[in-house]
Protein backbone atom coordinates (compact mmCIF):
# COMPACT_ATOMS: atom_id res chain seq x y z
CA UNK A 1 0.00 0.00 0.00
CA UNK A 2 1.21 3.11 -0.75
CA UNK A 3 1.96 5.99 2.14
CA UNK A 4 2.63 9.01 2.99
CA UNK A 5 4.23 8.87 6.33
CA UNK A 6 4.17 11.99 8.96
CA UNK A 7 6.76 11.69 11.66
CA UNK A 8 4.27 12.97 14.66
CA UNK A 9 0.64 12.92 15.41
CA UNK A 10 0.56 15.11 18.14
CA UNK A 11 2.97 17.57 18.56
CA UNK A 12 3.39 20.06 21.55
CA UNK A 13 5.85 23.09 21.74
CA UNK A 14 6.43 26.31 22.84
CA UNK A 15 6.32 29.70 21.52
CA UNK A 16 9.68 30.64 20.13
CA UNK A 17 10.83 26.88 19.16
CA UNK A 18 12.25 26.41 16.38
CA UNK A 19 9.94 22.99 14.83
CA UNK A 20 10.19 20.50 12.07
CA UNK A 21 7.48 18.23 10.86
CA UNK A 22 9.06 15.50 8.73
CA UNK A 23 7.41 14.13 5.67
CA UNK A 24 8.05 10.62 3.78
CA UNK A 25 6.52 9.13 0.85
CA UNK A 26 7.60 5.72 -0.80
CA UNK A 27 5.63 6.51 -4.33
CA UNK A 28 8.60 7.76 -5.87
CA UNK A 29 6.67 11.04 -6.60
CA UNK A 30 8.39 14.87 -7.55
CA UNK A 31 5.92 16.77 -5.98
CA UNK A 32 5.26 17.34 -2.17
CA UNK A 33 2.68 19.75 -0.32
CA UNK A 34 2.48 21.09 2.67
CA UNK A 35 -1.09 21.94 3.66
CA UNK A 36 -2.53 23.51 7.03
CA UNK A 37 -6.10 22.87 7.90
CA UNK A 38 -8.23 25.10 10.14
CA UNK A 39 -12.00 24.61 10.63
CA UNK A 40 -14.16 26.73 8.09
CA UNK A 41 -10.51 27.42 6.09
CA UNK A 42 -10.13 24.31 4.43
CA UNK A 43 -6.87 23.11 3.18
CA UNK A 44 -4.71 26.25 2.40
CA UNK A 45 -1.14 25.34 0.71
CA UNK A 46 2.02 26.60 2.57
CA UNK A 47 4.80 25.33 0.60
CA UNK A 48 5.37 22.72 -2.54
CA UNK A 49 7.95 21.53 -3.96
CA UNK A 50 8.39 19.98 -7.68
CA UNK A 51 11.60 18.03 -7.51
CA UNK A 52 14.77 17.79 -4.85
CA UNK A 53 16.20 21.01 -3.84
CA UNK A 54 13.31 22.82 -5.49
CA UNK A 55 10.46 24.82 -3.31
CA UNK A 56 8.06 27.54 -4.30
CA UNK A 57 5.40 29.52 -1.96
CA UNK A 58 1.93 28.89 -1.90
CA UNK A 59 -0.90 30.60 -0.29
CA UNK A 60 0.36 31.23 2.98
CA UNK A 61 4.39 30.68 3.50
CA UNK A 62 4.93 33.30 6.62
CA UNK A 63 6.37 31.98 9.15
CA UNK A 64 7.48 28.98 7.29
CA UNK A 65 10.28 27.13 5.32
CA UNK A 66 10.94 23.97 3.96
CA UNK A 67 13.89 21.49 2.78
CA UNK A 68 13.45 18.65 -0.05
CA UNK A 69 17.08 16.98 -0.06
CA UNK A 70 15.98 13.91 -0.84
CA UNK A 71 13.40 12.93 -3.73
CA UNK A 72 11.07 11.23 -0.46
CA UNK A 73 11.33 13.27 1.78
CA UNK A 74 9.75 16.93 2.66
CA UNK A 75 10.40 18.64 5.64
CA UNK A 76 8.38 22.04 7.41
CA UNK A 77 10.18 24.42 9.36
CA UNK A 78 8.71 26.55 11.66
CA UNK A 79 11.08 28.94 12.29
CA UNK A 80 10.05 30.79 15.44
CA UNK A 81 6.62 28.80 16.96
CA UNK A 82 3.69 31.16 17.78
CA UNK A 83 0.23 30.63 19.19
CA UNK A 84 -1.47 31.65 15.48
CA UNK A 85 0.54 28.01 14.01
CA UNK A 86 -1.24 26.00 15.78
CA UNK A 87 -3.36 23.94 13.57
CA UNK A 88 -3.48 20.49 11.66
CA UNK A 89 -0.86 19.72 8.85
CA UNK A 90 -0.97 18.06 6.10
CA UNK A 91 1.67 16.21 3.57
CA UNK A 92 0.84 15.55 0.51
CA UNK A 93 2.13 13.79 -2.92
CA UNK A 94 1.83 13.75 -5.99
CA UNK A 95 3.04 12.04 -9.34
CA UNK A 96 3.95 15.02 -12.28
CA UNK A 97 1.11 16.58 -14.23
CA UNK A 98 -2.76 16.99 -13.25
CA UNK A 99 -3.21 14.00 -10.90
CA UNK A 100 -4.52 13.02 -7.17
CA UNK A 101 -2.76 13.57 -4.40
CA UNK A 102 -2.13 11.26 -1.58
CA UNK A 103 -2.10 12.58 1.75
CA UNK A 104 -0.01 11.54 4.93
CA UNK A 105 -2.20 11.42 8.51
CA UNK A 106 -1.38 15.02 9.62
CA UNK A 107 0.28 16.33 12.68
CA UNK A 108 -1.94 18.57 15.06
CA UNK A 109 0.25 20.95 16.19
CA UNK A 110 -0.44 23.19 19.33
CA UNK A 111 1.76 25.74 20.51
CA UNK A 112 1.45 27.15 23.90
CA UNK B 1 -4.98 31.66 -10.07
CA UNK B 2 -7.43 29.02 -9.86
CA UNK B 3 -10.31 29.67 -7.20
CA UNK B 4 -12.59 26.95 -6.29
CA UNK B 5 -15.96 27.30 -4.63
CA UNK B 6 -18.47 24.58 -2.73
CA UNK B 7 -21.92 25.21 -1.83
CA UNK B 8 -23.73 24.27 0.82
CA UNK B 9 -20.98 24.63 3.42
CA UNK B 10 -23.37 21.70 4.97
CA UNK B 11 -25.46 19.31 3.65
CA UNK B 12 -27.91 16.85 5.96
CA UNK B 13 -29.39 14.12 4.72
CA UNK B 14 -31.84 11.32 5.24
CA UNK B 15 -30.06 7.74 5.08
CA UNK B 16 -31.04 6.36 1.68
CA UNK B 17 -31.31 9.87 -0.13
CA UNK B 18 -29.18 11.16 -2.76
CA UNK B 19 -26.55 13.93 -1.95
CA UNK B 20 -25.44 16.49 -4.25
CA UNK B 21 -22.86 18.71 -3.63
CA UNK B 22 -21.86 21.24 -6.35
CA UNK B 23 -18.27 22.97 -6.97
CA UNK B 24 -17.47 26.14 -9.18
CA UNK B 25 -14.37 27.20 -10.55
CA UNK B 26 -12.32 29.91 -12.32
CA UNK B 27 -9.71 28.94 -14.33
CA UNK B 28 -11.12 27.34 -18.11
CA UNK B 29 -7.66 25.57 -18.72
CA UNK B 30 -8.64 23.64 -15.70
CA UNK B 31 -8.13 19.71 -17.16
CA UNK B 32 -8.40 17.72 -14.04
CA UNK B 33 -10.90 17.56 -11.22
CA UNK B 34 -10.84 15.09 -8.19
CA UNK B 35 -12.93 14.75 -5.20
CA UNK B 36 -11.76 14.17 -1.37
CA UNK B 37 -13.45 12.90 1.50
CA UNK B 38 -12.47 13.39 5.10
CA UNK B 39 -13.75 11.27 7.66
CA UNK B 40 -13.42 12.99 11.51
CA UNK B 41 -9.61 12.31 12.37
CA UNK B 42 -8.37 10.83 9.02
CA UNK B 43 -6.67 11.58 6.33
CA UNK B 44 -8.38 13.36 2.90
CA UNK B 45 -8.81 10.39 0.61
CA UNK B 46 -9.42 10.41 -3.23
CA UNK B 47 -12.48 9.04 -3.37
CA UNK B 48 -13.48 10.19 -7.69
CA UNK B 49 -11.67 11.96 -10.28
CA UNK B 50 -12.85 13.02 -13.66
CA UNK B 51 -11.09 14.88 -16.56
CA UNK B 52 -12.14 17.43 -18.73
CA UNK B 53 -12.48 15.12 -21.79
CA UNK B 54 -15.73 13.33 -20.11
CA UNK B 55 -18.59 15.00 -18.90
CA UNK B 56 -19.68 12.52 -15.99
CA UNK B 57 -17.78 9.60 -14.17
CA UNK B 58 -19.19 6.76 -11.79
CA UNK B 59 -17.88 4.40 -9.30
CA UNK B 60 -20.95 2.40 -7.90
CA UNK B 61 -23.28 4.51 -5.22
CA UNK B 62 -21.12 8.08 -6.61
CA UNK B 63 -20.77 10.08 -9.26
CA UNK B 64 -19.27 13.19 -10.41
CA UNK B 65 -20.33 15.33 -13.44
CA UNK B 66 -18.61 18.03 -15.28
CA UNK B 67 -19.77 21.25 -17.18
CA UNK B 68 -17.07 22.92 -18.44
CA UNK B 69 -19.54 25.95 -19.89
CA UNK B 70 -20.52 26.87 -16.88
CA UNK B 71 -17.04 25.88 -14.95
CA UNK B 72 -18.89 23.18 -12.43
CA UNK B 73 -18.69 20.03 -11.38
CA UNK B 74 -21.13 18.22 -8.84
CA UNK B 75 -20.29 14.73 -7.19
CA UNK B 76 -23.45 12.44 -6.67
CA UNK B 77 -24.18 10.20 -3.93
CA UNK B 78 -27.01 7.45 -4.27
CA UNK B 79 -28.82 5.18 -1.09
CA UNK B 80 -26.79 7.73 1.49
CA UNK B 81 -25.26 5.35 4.37
CA UNK B 82 -24.20 6.73 7.84
CA UNK B 83 -20.43 5.76 6.36
CA UNK B 84 -21.18 8.28 4.03
CA UNK B 85 -20.74 10.96 6.88
CA UNK B 86 -17.75 13.25 6.43
CA UNK B 87 -16.56 16.18 4.95
CA UNK B 88 -15.68 16.01 1.02
CA UNK B 89 -13.38 18.11 -0.63
CA UNK B 90 -13.45 19.16 -4.46
CA UNK B 91 -10.66 20.50 -6.25
CA UNK B 92 -9.28 21.51 -9.63
CA UNK B 93 -5.92 21.71 -11.32
CA UNK B 94 -5.19 23.88 -14.70
CA UNK B 95 -2.23 21.40 -14.93
CA UNK B 96 0.48 22.79 -13.44
CA UNK B 97 0.89 19.92 -10.74
CA UNK B 98 -1.07 21.70 -8.32
CA UNK B 99 -4.32 20.92 -7.23
CA UNK B 100 -7.24 24.46 -5.56
CA UNK B 101 -9.42 23.06 -2.80
CA UNK B 102 -12.67 24.44 -2.07
CA UNK B 103 -13.34 24.91 1.74
CA UNK B 104 -15.07 21.26 2.02
CA UNK B 105 -18.76 20.55 2.56
CA UNK B 106 -19.78 18.52 5.57
CA UNK B 107 -22.57 16.22 4.82
CA UNK B 108 -24.32 14.53 7.87
CA UNK B 109 -26.54 10.74 6.74
CA UNK B 110 -29.69 10.92 9.05
CA UNK B 111 -30.05 7.46 10.44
Amino acid sequence: DVKVTQSSRYLVKRTGEKVFLECVQDMDHENMFWYRQDPGLGLRLIYFSYDVKMKEKGDIPEGYSVSREKKERFSLILESASTNQTSMYLCASSFRGPGGYTFGSGTRLTVV
Amino acid sequence: GENVEQHPSTLSVQEGDSAVIKCTYSDSASNYFPWYKQELGKRPQLIIDIRSNVGEKKDQRIAVTLNKTAKHFSLHITETQPEDSAVYFCAASSGNNRLAFGKGNQVVVIP
